[in-house]
């Protein structure tokens, strides 16, 4: 069974102050991992999905890089703010089968 | 805009009667899911489907069983609920073509909340 594991499990910071969580995965049997954001009250939306070792996505003041070789990807918000509140969701997929993390919830402190 | 829709939203029901929900989508996607929400376990997967009358179990798929006998909808069955089964449930579509990686990108319904007493 694959495992994906996701930390902090949550956390809080200050309006302004840069973040980064981690996602850890397999290294064998991936195809692509995705980072969701999940508002509260909402359903999850696709942030970045990638595939290829050292990819870099960027939106916005987010980004996230990917390491296949040894399995993590991390997440980074830059400057944060009190609407990147939400709950930031991994995945990692086959051709059609994902696999998610239990999540890290973030709460920006105005 | 993948145009998934689930009903109903909400749902209370009392341990062991039958409950279906169901997911609609509008744009011929294949590959269908059933995904539960809970707390400190994120989503897990319940059944998916490739194709119609094609589908296969996810990782907690006890208690519960899906039917696609259309390309646009997913039921998820409830045969007798439990009230382990109180949980927001999320059905979701993988399409294809929204990422500049190939790979294909999951979308999600609105949810489906669901209390079993």
């Amino acid at each position: 069974i694959l495992n994906v594991e996701q930390s902090p499990q949550s956390l809080h910071v200050q309006e302004g102050d840069s973040t980064n969580f981690t996602c850890s995965f397999p290294s064998s049997n991936f195809y692509a991992l995705h980072w969701y954001r999940w508002e509260t009250a909402k359903s999850p939306e696709a942030l970045f999905v990638m595939t290829l070792n050292g990819d870099e996505k960027k939106k916005g003041r987010i980004s996230a890089t990917l390491n296949t070789k040894e399995g993590y990807s991390y997440l980074y918000i830059k400057g944060s703010q009190p609407e990147d509140s939400a709950t930031y969701l991994c995945a990692i997929s086959g051709t059609y089968k994902y696999i998610f993390g239990t999540g890290t919830r973030l709460k920006v402190l105005a | 805009d993948a145009g998934i829709t689930q009903s109903p939203r909400h749902k209370v029901t009392e341990t062991g009667t039958p409950v279906t929900l169901r997911c609609h989508q509008t744009e011929n996607h294949r590959y269908m899911y059933w995904y539960r929400q809970d707390p400190g376990h994120g989503l897990r997967l319940i059944h998916y489907s490739y194709g119609v009358k094609d589908t296969d179990k996810g990782e907690v798929s006890d208690g519960y069983s899906v039917s696609r006998s259309k390309t646009e909808d997913f039921l998820l069955t409830l045969e007798s609920a439990t009230s382990s089964q109180t949980s927001v449930y999320f059905c979701a579509i993988s399409e294809t073509g929204r990422s500049s990686s190939g790979a294909n990108v999951l979308t999600f319904g609105a949810g489906s909340r669901l209390t079993v007493l």
